[in-house]
C-alpha cells in the first residue's frame, strides 16, 4: 500500500516568514495529493490540493509544489500569521484510498 | 447542508463492551470512509465505501466492522472494545475519488 512520510513533526516560524513542510510518498500510481490544516480540538479541512498532471499550485499566501520523478510533494505559506498555527497533514490518494503523512505542527510566533 | 455529522461526539466504555459510531452526510457523496486519529500518527483509513451496499477494507480494520444500506449513512461498529481502540474517530464523504469532507469526530475512550 502507499506510504507517506512528512517532515518535519513540529515547525516554529517567526511571524511573516516562510514555512515550508515536505512530503514523500511510495505509490508510483498515486495520482492526487491534498494538504490538511487542522485545528485543536477541530476536523481536518482540506487548504489546497494538486493533482498528477500539474507541477504547481497557488492559492494566495499557500502553495503546493509536485515531483513526480522524485515522489514528493511539498506545501509552502508565505508570509506566516498567528491563525496558520495549526497541524498540517499531506495525503496521497490511489484509487478511493487516502493515505496521511503523520502531520507537522506549525507555531507562529508573534 | 449539514454536512457530515457524527455522534456522539464523546464515548467512554468499558474493555469487552460493544458499541456504533454514527455517521450520516446530506450531499448525496458516493464515497464514505471512517479514519481514526492517534497522536503522531495521522489518520488511518479503517473501512470506506464507494456506494450503498459496497464497503471494503482500509488500512486498520481489526475489530470493527461497517455497513452501508443507504447512501446517507455509514455506521462502524465495534465489537468488542479494547483500549487500543482509544482514539478520535473521523468519518468522511466525497462526490468521486478525491476531495473529502470530515466530520467533527467522536472522541472514544475505552477503559
Amino acid at each position: 500500500g502507499e506510504n507517506v512520510e512528512q517532515h518535519p513533526s513540529t515547525l516554529s516560524v517567526q511571524e511573516g516568514d516562510s514555512a515550508v513542510i515536505k512530503c514523500t510518498y511510495s505509490d508510483s500510481a498515486s495520482n492526487y495529493f491534498p494538504w490538511y490544516k487542522q485545528e485543536l480540538g477541530k476536523r481536518p479541512q482540506l487548504i489546497i490540493d494538486i493533482r498528477s498532471n500539474v507541477g504547481e499550485k497557488k492559492d494566495q499566501r499557500i502553495a503546493v509544489t509536485l515531483n513526480k520523478t522524485a515522489k514528493h510533494f511539498s506545501l509552502h505559506i508565505t508570509e506566516t500569521q498567528p491563525e496558520d498555527s495549526a497541524v498540517y497533514f499531506c495525503a496521497a490518494s490511489g484509487v478511493y484510498k487516502l493515505s496521511f503523512g503523520a502531520g507537522t505542527t506549525v507555531t507562529v510566533r508573534a | 447542508n449539514a454536512g457530515v455529522t457524527q455522534t456522539p461526539k464523546f464515548q467512554v466504555l468499558k474493555t469487552g463492551q460493544s458499541m456504533t459510531l454514527q455517521c450520516a452526510q446530506d450531499m448525496n457523496h458516493e464515497y464514505m470512509s471512517w479514519y481514526r486519529q492517534d497522536p503522531g500518527m495521522g489518520l488511518r483509513l479503517i473501512h470506506y465505501s464507494v456506494g450503498a451496499g459496497i464497503t471494503d477494507q482500509g488500512e486498520v480494520p481489526n475489530g470493527y466492522n461497517v455497513s452501508r444500506s443507504t447512501t446517507e449513512d455509514f455506521p462502524l461498529r465495534l465489537l468488542s472494545a479494547a483500549p487500543s481502540q482509544t482514539s478520535v474517530y473521523f468519518c468522511a464523504s466525497s462526490p468521486g475519488e478525491e476531495t473529502q469532507y470530515f466530520g467533527p469526530g467522536t472522541r472514544l475512550l475505552v477503559l
